[in-house]
């Protein structure tokens, strides 16, 4: 079965930290994403990667960065967290460009 | 740039009634569509999708018709069931570009 890990569910933390979030995909695929999830907006991209250590930017990149340093893992790291970054994350992979997406369970951060 | 719009929700139908959840779409050259349904708790799964105009995905009963002509891809199904209640996420996924595009979700309850 294909599978999509994000290693939290459930986070709470302060304002000013630095968060990770972290995502890993048994499917050996090349493309991973991490995309925020609020209510009226939809899924917005924040960065994606094609490639171990190649990464680009999504649509609100601002406030946020990313790592791959294995093909299986594609970490997100909130350099200095915000009340404005409070949202549900969701990773996902995908082959290729031409074919489905599968998402992981997502991760709710409240920042306080 | 490309962007895709969904009916607003929340939808409230009864058992066994018609569905329609309308998507359009902007977006230059032939993008891929698609629609994702996420479940009370969990990620977002596919549910169907449509490559080329005049293609017609389905799944689980839904169907959805990729519409050229109108930039459309609405969400159908005939009767509605109680385990059909999710947010459903309508997206395409540009030309040459390995990203996914959502509309805003559309929070669908069934009532028995």
């Amino acid at each position: 079965d294909v599978k999509v890990t994000q290693s939290s569910r459930y986070l709470v933390k302060r304002t000013g930290e630095k968060v990770f979030l972290e995502c890993v995909q048994d499917m050996d695929h090349e493309n991973m994403f991490w995309y925020r999830q609020d209510p009226g907006l939809g899924l917005r991209l924040i960065y994606f990667s094609y490639d171990v250590k190649m990464k680009e930017k999504g649509d609100i990149p601002e406030g946020y960065s990313v790592s791959r340093e294995k093909k299986e893992r594609f970490s997100l790291i909130l350099e200095s967290a915000s009340t404005n970054q409070t949202s549900m994350y969701l990773c996902a992979s995908s082959v290729s460009m031409n074919t489905e997406a599968f998402f992981g369970q997502g991760t709710r951060l409240t920042v306080v | 740039g490309d962007s895709v719009t969904q009916m607003e929700g929340p939808v409230t139908l009864s058992e066994e009634a018609f569905l329609t959840i309308n998507c359009t779409y902007t977006a230059t050259g032939y993008p891929s569509l698609f629609w994702y349904v996420q479940y009370p708790g969990e990620g977002l799964q596919l549910l169907l999708k449509a490559t080329k105009a005049d293609d017609k995905g389905s799944n689980k009963g839904f169907e959805a018709t990729y519409r050229k002509e109108t930039t459309s891809f609405h969400l159908e199904k005939g009767s509605v069931q109680v385990s059909d209640s999710a947010v459903y996420f309508c997206a395409l996924r540009p030309s040459g570009a390995q990203k996914l595009v959502f509309g805003q979700g559309t929070r669908l309850t069934i009532n028995p």
